[in-house]
């Protein structure tokens, strides 16, 4: 069974903090994906990478960074919160397209509430 | 960008009744999936679907990829409370570097 942890399911910070997110994967997945969830809006998604030390810039990158130092952790980095930022962040992890697969698998996720 | 157009957006149904969802585009998907999500939780993947016209059950949950490549269904036969949650599909069309397009959502409620 594939396996995607998040560091945290709740987290509440105050404006200004720098926040990092973790997750990890035990899938040896190449991709890996951060989205927030936001009720009316659907999963949006933030950043990608393909590999590691690989990212690409989703629909929605500004006020976010990430870092993938090994194959199996990708994290998610709010450099000065905001309240705007406060969401549903989910983790997913796949295999490289050119496996022929699409499938995601999500983390449970992490309530982030910024105050 | 591109979008997915999931319905119904909510159902109110009772205990044992059939449901039936579906999700459209104007352009064509090489690939449908279907998740489920409950409270509090991340999505879990239900069925996924590579070729058109497949159907594909996985227990009480049957879903088809649309002959014209352009939608899929989601259908649940004799639904029991704890399939209560948010219902999304997901495709992907060859572009967007491989990464998935969501719909919105259909959130399901059972009566017991």
């Amino acid at each position: 069974d594939v396996k995607v942890t998040q560091s945290s399911r709740y987290l509440v910070k105050r404006t200004g903090e720098k926040v990092f997110l973790e997750c990890v994967q035990d899938m040896d997945h190449e991709n890996m994906f951060w989205y927030r969830q936001d009720p009316g809006l659907g999963l949006r998604l933030i950043y990608f990478s393909y590999d590691v030390k690989m990212k690409e810039k989703g629909d929605i990158p500004e006020g976010y960074s990430v870092s993938r130092e090994k194959k199996e952790r990708f994290s998610l980095i709010l450099e000065s919160a905001s309240t705007n930022q406060t969401s549903m962040y989910l983790c997913a992890s796949s295999w490289d397209f050119n496996h022929g697969s699409y499938e995601q698998y999500f983390g449970p996720g992490t309530r982030l509430t910024v105050t | 960008g591109q979008q997915l157009n999931q319905s119904p957006q909510s159902m109110f149904i009772q205990e044992g009744e059939d449901v039936s969802m579906n999700c459209t585009s104007s352009s064509i998907f090489n690939t449908w999936l279907w998740y489920k999500q409950d409270p509090g939780e991340g999505p879990v993947l239900l069925i996924a679907l590579y070729k058109a016209g497949e159907l594909t059950s996985n227990g009480r949950l049957t879903a088809q990829f649309g002959i014209t490549r352009k939608d899929s269904f989601l259908n649940i036969s004799a639904s029991i409370p704890s399939d209560v949650g948010i219902y999304f599909c997901a495709g992907q069309n060859g572009g967007s570097q491989g990464n998935l397009i969501f719909g919105k959502g259909t959130k399901l409620s059972v009566k017991p």
